[in-house]
Parts: structure tokens; sequence; C-alpha cells
């Protein structure tokens, strides 16, 4: 079992619906960042976390350390959020889950 | 303030031959990770780095695989001796410090033809 795992592997929606993406781990750690991958292209930080909640523009995240939880919530969607949305917890070194693939169509 | 730099961006290497993957932190970063994505799975750490030295190098391959990350100049992934399995993106991240937040390079997709 991997030490994080995310849900969905693959999401599509439409422009303008509510996307929720979800991250669970089980391992003691520091911090959680989400990171967004777009395809052929780099990554970004979006937010790095360690209680309750952060928000930039249409982009809010929440973790509950007792639960072992995080979500990524994005408000509105837009066809440019179409990427792949990373969770990785950071204990010594940072761990990875596995990625959730988003489409949003117009 | 620029970002953490990778070059070069694309490298194609034959087998047997040896790749250099280039990473320059962001300024006053002293850490940088490295991590490689091999295709169609994700990120798995490699190696960690502070100036002169190597913290953790526990995701590194045994055999062909060495980093360093010199008092002067930029961090240098070096892979010996590439086969075909060695193609993936390697992205490089660098922080402040431990347990700060990372900042991830543009990676360099190398290619074993």
């Amino acid at each position: 079992k991997n030490e994080v795992e995310q849900s969905p592997q693959n999401l599509t929606a439409q422009e303008g619906e509510f996307i929720t993406i979800n991250c669970s781990y089980s391992v003691g750690i520091s911090a959680l960042h989400w990171l967004q991958q777009h395809p052929g292209g780099g990554i970004v930080s979006l937010f790095m976390l360690s209680s309750g909640k952060k928000k930039h523009g249409r982009l809010i995240a929440t973790i509950n350390i007792q639960e072992k939880h995080s979500s990524l919530h994005i408000t509105a969607s837009h066809p440019r959020d179409s990427a792949v949305y990373i969770c990785a917890v950071i204990t010594d070194k940072l761990i990875f889950g596995t990625g959730t693939r988003l489409q949003v169509f117009p | 303030n620029a970002g953490v730099m990778q070059n070069p961006r694309h490298l194609v290497r034959r087998r047997g031959q040896e790749a250099r993957l280039r990473c320059s932190p962001m300024k006053g970063h002293s850490h940088v990770y490295w991590y490689r994505q091999l295709p169609e799975e994700g990120l798995k750490f490699m190696v960690y780095l502070q100036k002169e030295n190597i913290i953790d190098e526990s995701g590194m391959p045994k055999e062909r695989f060495s980093a360093e990350f010199p008092k002067e100049g930029p961090s240098i992934l070096r892979i010996q001796q590439v086969v075909r399995g060695d193609s993936a993106a390697y992205f490089c991240a660098s922080s402040p410090g431990t347990r700060y937040e990372q900042y991830f390079g543009p990676g360099t997709r190398l290619t074993v033809t």
C-alpha cells in the first residue's frame, strides 16, 4: 500500500464545476504540498500547509492532521485548470502521491 | 529572483554514454533535491544535498548514479553508462532549509536511444 493515496485518479468536469481532489497518507508528516503539473511542463507548488486551510484565487486546500487527510478544491473550474495534481507529504523527504489527472471541458 | 534553473531541458544520449544534468537553486537556497519521474509513473525521491554534502541518497540507484552540490556552481546529477530504462524526466527542487516549501525547476527530459 502506498504511503500517500490520492483519489480520484482521473477526473473530468465541465467548465464551472466545483472540483475536489483527496489525499490520504499513513505516515507522520510536518507538512503537505499540493503540486500542479501541466502536460510536458514543469511542476508548480500550489500550497504548502501543515494545518487548517489556505486559499489562493479559486483554489482552496485543507488538511486534517488527526485524520491524515487533505483536500484540494477548485471553484468555478476552467479548461486551463486541466493538469495533473499531486499531493506530496513532507517527512524528512517528499513522498508523492500518484497524482490526479483533471480535464475540464468547455 | 530567478527560479530554480535546470539545464539542459532535453538531453538525448545513446546507450553507454554519460548524462550530466545541472540544477541551479534559487538564490539563498542551500538545499537541493533531485526527483525522477519515469514515463506514466509518479515522482520519486532520489537524493537530497546541501552544499558539499549528501544528506540522503536513499532513493538513488546503487550503481551508475551520483550527485554533487559543490561549494561553487550548480548541483550535478551524473548518470554513467546510460540504459534505456534511465529515460525519464529529472526534476530538481530547492529550499532554504529542511521542512520548508520546495520550489521545482522545469525538469530535464532524458531520452536514451
